[in-house]
């Protein structure tokens, strides 16, 4: 099957500071990637859908300009935390799709604000 | 508008006997279903998808699961539970013929297997 990754596994990092997470299809080309993020012990919740050459839709109540989203080839997907906050820790998880089958997912970022 | 609802957060059962998940959905279109198992600190690894075509779906590590339009339910089964089955289990619903990204997320069923 497809295989998506992601870089860092895990971050710990200083409030105020920005985060950056890679997101990659190792082996098929993806023209759209999502970005979900995980609380403990609760559900994906969709953030974003980002679109190789253009803008990211946000779903409601995500702060785009916190939460920055660049698509910028059919393999990578970045997504920055802005002056991240403790509030901002969570897991964050980034899929890939193609034509032929769901959603590839990363294994994922926990993110640690401190 | 789709929904899904996993009706139990965690479900035990002792090695070697029958596990059940069960999922109850509501979709205005065909909807695609799938089960997905995140294992704990990993990502989420795809067991099986249902997507109009049989609607008793075989997955992987021996998990099956039966579309059944009448019940809006497609329920997660396997004949015998192993430790490594151990997990957090989530059903997931989409739209067909929407863009693939709108998946839709159950809560999650955490899968506990005793000895």
């Amino acid at each position: 099957g497809a295989v998506v990754s992601q870089h860092p596994s895990r971050v710990i990092c200083k409030s105020g500071t920005s985060v950056k997470i890679e997101c990659r299809s190792l082996d098929f080309q993806a023209t759209t990637m999502f970005w979900y993020r995980q609380f403990p012990k609760q559900s994906l919740m969709l953030m974003a859908t980002s679109n190789e050459g253009s803008k990211a839709t946000y779903e409601q109540g995500v702060e785009k300009d916190k939460f920055l989203i660049n698509h910028a080839s059919l393999t990578l997907s970045t997504l920055t935390v802005t002056s991240a906050h403790p509030e901002d820790s969570s897991f964050y998880i980034c899929s890939a799709g193609d034509a032929r089958a769901p959603q590839y997912f990363g294994p994922g970022t926990r993110l640690l604000v401190l | 508008a789709q929904s899904v609802t996993q009706l139990d957060s965690h479900v035990s059962v002792s090695e070697g006997t029958p596990v059940l998940l069960r999922c109850n959905y509501s979709s205005s279109y065909s909807p695609s279903l799938f089960w997905y198992v995140q294992h704990p600190n990993k990502g989420l690894q795809l067991l099986l998808k249902y997507t109009s075509a049989a609607t008793l779906v075989k997955g992987i590590n021996g998990f099956e699961a039966e579309f059944k339009k009448s019940e809006t339910s497609f329920h997660l089964t396997k004949p015998s539970a192993h430790m490594s089955d151990a997990a957090e289990y989530f059903c997931v619903v989409s739209d067909v013929g929407r863009s693939q990204g709108n998946l839709i997320f159950g809560k999650g069923t955490k899968l506990s297997v005793k000895p």
